[in-house]
């Protein structure tokens, strides 16, 4: 089956760096999606990778190794509005997405 | 701003009772989606337009129906809403549905089922 696997919860501090791992396993491969989730909001739109390598956008890059089948997000100088939920999804061969549960990030003064 | 739009943002309802849940899009966009999302849960796609052309999900029950009038509106009806049917909706958009396909997703229609 396909599916995606994220760590459920993570705390960080204020100022930090933090990486949210993200694997997947789907049948073919049409590139990783990270999207940011606030409480009770919808999610928006953070990265796309479809080769292998770093993406880097100002304070968070993407990160995606296709034979390893993981992707990693990261987020610097971390701030309070950081806190949040990070879905990874993962685009398989007829186009469809795979989401993945989300990570929480809890960010602390 | 193009964006899209959800209404009512919270809906509470009867069990059994039917609801409309609507989404409107200034972004000209060919494709629109129906995700339900649960707490700390995953969206689940329920079905998505790419203009005319509705493609329903395997396993979305038939009490969940959709309707696209025209390329700027699209509707849920959720027949007899259970239990079970508590979620938060999500409608999006985007222009296709391969490649870089970014969703834009309006913020949610909350459904309370009593």
């Amino acid at each position: 089956g396909q599916n995606i696997d994220q760590p459920t919860e993570m705390t960080a501090t204020e100022g930090a760096i933090v990486q949210i791992n993200c694997t997947y396993q789907t049948s073919g491969f049409n590139g990783l999606f990270w999207y940011q989730q606030h409480a009770g909001e919808a999610p928006t739109f953070l990265s796309y990778n479809v080769l292998d390598g770093l993406e880097e956008k100002g304070r968070f890059s993407s990160f995606l190794s296709r034979s390893k089948g993981y992707s990693y997000l990261l987020l610097k100088e971390l701030q309070m509005k950081d806190s949040a939920s990070y879905l990874c999804a993962a685009m398989d061969s007829n186009y469809q997405l795979i989401w993945g549960a989300g990570t929480k990030l809890i960010i602390k003064p | 701003d193009a964006m899209v739009i959800q209404n009512p943002r919270y809906q509470v309802t009867q069990f059994g009772k039917p609801v409309t849940l609507s989404c409107s899009q200034t972004l000209n966009h060919n494709v629109m989606y129906w995700y339900q999302q649960k707490s700390s849960q995953a969206p689940k796609l329920l079905f998505h337009y790419y203009d005319k052309d509705f493609n329903n999900e395997a396993d979305t029950p038939d009490n969940f129906q959709s309707r696209r009038p025209n390329t700027s509106f699209c509707f849920l009806d959720i027949r007899s809403p259970g239990l079970g049917d508590a979620a938060m909706y999500l409608c999006a958009t985007s222009r296709g549905t391969t490649g870089a396909n970014v969703l834009t997703f309006g913020a949610g229609s909350r459904l309370t089922v009593l």
